[in-house]
């Protein structure tokens, strides 16, 4: 099984619509990030959870929820979304501590917005 | 701050060119570490090396290959004799390992390789 799984792969959603996307990490990681990548721009980060709290969240508008109930597991709910909201929305887990080393990265979310 | 500088937009060579990409990263630390990913049309980045700030040893693995320079703060990863599946984006990547360093990965803007038969 892949280290970092997210779901669903492909998500169309109108702008009144709310969703939720979902990253799973079998890696034993202890923090957790969200990353959007729009077309032509440079990976953004939006959340990063270390040992499930929240410690950064880059100015990110609201209509962006995130939510991590577990070491494991990490949601991104949407809400309200705009057409440019539409992007590739990357999951990632790391480890931290004396042994911190690389992102592991998810297959990502190709959000689109009508 | 961190920042991490991939000057080459898009890249486009035939196969069996051997191809650079460049990373030029600034940091006031002196402890980090230096990151390739590969980004193929499927969308997840795929780790390719970790380099530590105390080990400069280039690095060889098969066609891939790593020249850390600390000298002119540089990381860069050369293909030798590109194939079509070596096609995608490539970051660079840098975090920090003091204690009180940010071990977010600071990202470069990633540089597009196409490699055409």
């Amino acid at each position: 099984e892949t280290g970092v799984t997210q779901t669903p792969r492909h998500l169309v959603m109108g702008m009144t619509n709310k969703k939720s996307l979902k990253c799973e990490q079998h890696l034993g990681h202890n923090a957790m990030y969200w990353y959007k990548q729009s077309a032509k721009k440079p990976l953004e980060l939006m959340f990063v959870y270390s040992l499930e709290e929240r410690v950064e969240n880059n100015s990110v508008p609201s209509r962006f929820s995130p939510e991590c109930p577990n070491s494991s597991h990490l949601f991104l709910h949407l809400h309200t979304l705009q057409p440019e909201d539409s992007a590739l929305y990357l999951c990632a887990s790391s480890q931290l501590g004396m042994g911190r080393g690389e992102a592991f990265f998810g297959q990502g979310t190709r959000l689109t917005v009508v | 701050a961190q920042k991490v500088t991939q000057a080459q937009t898009e890249i486009s060579v035939v196969e069996k060119e051997d191809v650079t990409l460049d990373c030029v990263y600034e940091t006031r630390d002196t402890t980090y570490y230096l990151f390739w990913y590969k980004q193929p049309p499927s969308g997840e980045l795929v780790f390719l090396i970790r380099r530590n700030s105390f080990d400069e040893q280039n690095e060889i693995s098969g066609r891939y290959s790593w020249n850390f320079q600390k000298s002119t703060s540089s990381f860069n990863f050369t293909i030798t004799a590109s194939q079509v599946v070596d096609s995608a984006v490539y970051f660079c990547a840098l975090t920090l390992l003091s204690s009180g360093g940010s071990y977010i990965p600071t990202f470069g803007r990633g540089t597009s390789l196409i490699v055409h038969p």
